[in-house]
Formats: C-alpha cells, structure tokens, sequence
C-alpha cells in the first residue's frame, strides 16, 4: 500500500531534550515536506526537499533540523525543543520537485513539550 | 510572498452545490493554485489545481478568475463525507514552497 508513515504518532518530552520524528515514504517521491499545524494558524511548512541531499526552508524552520540522505527518509530533528514547538506534525511526500500538485501527507505526530 | 484569504466557515446542505472562495490579490505569474481539504483527524487531502484555466475532476471543479486575482471550488453536489477544512494553497514559484491560507470550515448539514 501506498503511505507515508510518521513515528512516533504522540510524543510528550521536556524541554531541551533532543528528539527525532521520523517520516517514510514508499512511493520512490523526490519530494518531501514538513508542516506544523497549530490551532487558529492553519497548516505551515517547516522544511522542504526537492530531492536526496537538496533540503531548504519553509515558514517557520526556526528551531528544526533536517536531512535527506537517501529518498524514502525525511526525518525531522528537534535539537532542543521548547514549549512553543508543541504542535500537530505532518510529513508529506510528492512525485518530483515539478510534480508537486498532489502531496500525500502522512497521519501526523502529536508533539507536546513540557 | 503571496498569501490567500478565504472565509473562515461555510455552510451547504446534503445534495446542494458548494462554492468555497479564495482570493489571492498578489498572486504571481508562475504560481499554482492548488486545494487541499481536512476531514477530522486526519492528514490533508489533494483535491485539485490548476494555473490559469478551469479545471475538473472526479471531486470537484476550479473555477479561476481572467485576473487570477480570485478562484473558486466548487463541489457539485455536497455529501456529508465532505465536511472538512478546505485549504487555498498558492505553490511559490516552482521551488516546492507551499503557503496555506487559513482555510474555510464546511459543515454539511442532511
């Protein structure tokens, strides 16, 4: 079946503690995608990638890391998460950087930081 | 960068047309206007996009101003599967960046 996969799908941390959510896709897409939506914002993009080892910034990158090290992974790093990070992540993935029209998100992780 | 604005909620009956705007007065010649809707939780949806002509498809119709200054959605004939948050999304330039806009809340009612 044809997925994008996110884990953990709910987290509860503290602040400052490094962690890592995880996002696959087995649809051979070059691009992948991060958002973050928070009540009364709507859905806004994080970080972006157009293919392996190609990332760049969306809305809001402050405060996360990422990498594409090989095509089916776009993991997201939170290298010292705060309070303001708590929010409802999701990972998306389309066919190629000029094909983006239809992104297939995954089910989304709950991120709560204390 | 553009920015979209739509209404923060609608409301249609069972088996009525819907018609979701979207305005997007500093759009640019390049970008795309695609739709995205949310049911409850869960991840977005594609619905559909286009450029600069209408465009349809098995879910629904765009309906895109000469000026493209402005852009409808329109589901023909709502059920109550499609209660959810409709996004207006414009994709700045061809570089993957997407900016939602706030999206419009629709309620089905039977």
């Amino acid at each position: 079946e044809a997925q994008v996969t996110q884990n953990p799908r709910y987290l509860i941390t503290v602040t400052g503690k490094k962690l890592t959510v995880t996002c696959s896709q087995n649809m051979n897409h070059e691009y992948m995608s991060w958002y973050r939506q928070d009540p009364g914002l709507g859905l806004r993009q994080i970080y972006y990638s157009m293919n392996v080892e190609v990332t760049d910034k969306g809305d809001v990158p402050e405060g996360y890391k990422v990498s594409r090290k090989e095509k089916r992974n776009f993991p997201l790093i939170l290298e010292s998460p705060s309070p303001n990070q708590t929010s409802l992540y999701f990972c998306a993935s389309a066919l190629a950087p000029n094909d983006v029209y239809e992104q297939y998100f995954g089910p989304g992780t709950r991120l709560t930081v204390t | 960068d553009a920015k979209t604005t739509q209404p923060n909620s609608m409301e249609s009956n069972e088996e009525e047309p819907v018609h979701l705007p979207c305005n997007h007065s500093t759009i640019s010649g390049t970008d795309y206007i695609h739709w995205y809707r949310q049911l409850p939780s869960q991840g977005p949806e594609y619905v559909i996009h286009g450029l600069t002509s209408n465009v349809n498809n098995r879910m629904a119709s765009l309906a895109i101003a000469e000026d493209r200054k402005s852009s409808t959605l329109i589901l023909h004939r709502a059920t109550l599967r499609d209660a959810a948050v409709y996004y207006c999304i414009l994709m700045y330039n061809q570089g993957g960046k997407l900016i939602f806009g706030q999206g419009t809340e629709l309620s089905v009612k039977p």
